[in-house]
């Protein structure tokens, strides 16, 4: 079946530090990617997602591109802030008639001044 | 525009009662998925509604069922509460497009986080 690796974590890092959190993931054909966050007591908040190979989803500076080849859909962003502390989740879901989302474990982020 | 919303917030419950979550979809949407989030884990897939009728199951037992109402609002129940059964609820909500081959996004609530003693 379908499934999804994170990193282990946690990570620290200081403000202003670049953020790679690796996602790998095996799923026949052609899934959609997706970046979830969770801040503290909250529920998931979609941050990007990409829906076929090449595609790169962006927002509030995060970025991470569709890799077919290597089946991965890294995380990044060139400075963090504190205020991006929180859980990150990787996850896909395959092409259809609103199908399931499959999580990663997560990776908890934490953003020291 | 109201996002998707779930209730309670919290509960407690003692093994072998049995709990109804609630959850209400975001504006314009027809399906409603739920999850269960385990403390330090990813959500794992419960089952979705559409149209009244459940499309998918995720590797659950018959203990947890469901409900979608012709609002699209829905419910979980859990029967013979178990302590494993302690974690955070999640409800999304998505709209199947037209042609109903496109996955939409799912836009998740705040959970309910339940407790069994």
């Amino acid at each position: 079946g379908d499934s999804v690796t994170q990193m282990e974590g946690p990570v620290t890092l200081s403000e202003e530090a670049f953020l790679t959190i690796n996602c790998t993931y095996t799923a026949t054909g052609y899934p959609s990617l997706f970046w979830y966050v969770q801040y503290p007591g909250e529920g998931l908040q979609l941050l990007l997602k990409a829906t076929k190979a090449d595609d790169k989803g962006s927002n509030k500076g995060f970025e991470a591109t569709y890799r077919k080849e290597t089946t991965s859909f890294h995380l990044e962003k060139g400075s963090v802030q504190v205020s991006d502390s929180a859980v990150y989740f990787c996850a896909l879901s395959q092409t259809g008639a609103n199908s399931k989302l499959t999580f990663g474990k997560g990776i908890t982020l934490s953003v020291r001044p | 525009d109201a996002g998707v919303t779930q209730s309670p917030t919290h509960l407690i419950k003692t093994r072998g009662q049995q709990v109804t979550l609630r959850c209400s979809p975001k504006s314009g949407h027809d399906t409603v998925s739920w999850y269960q989030q385990a403390l330090g884990q990813g959500p794992q897939f419960i089952f979705q509604y559409y149209e009244e009728e459940e499309r998918q199951r995720g590797n659950f037992p018959d203990r947890f069922s469901g409900h979608q109402y012709p609002n699209y609002s829905s419910e979980l129940n859990v029967n013979a509460l178990l302590l494993g059964d302690s974690a955070l609820y999640l409800c999304a909500s998505s709209r199947l497009a037209s042609g109903g081959a496109f996955t939409d996004t799912q836009y998740f609530g705040p959970g309910t986080r339940l407790t069994v003693l």
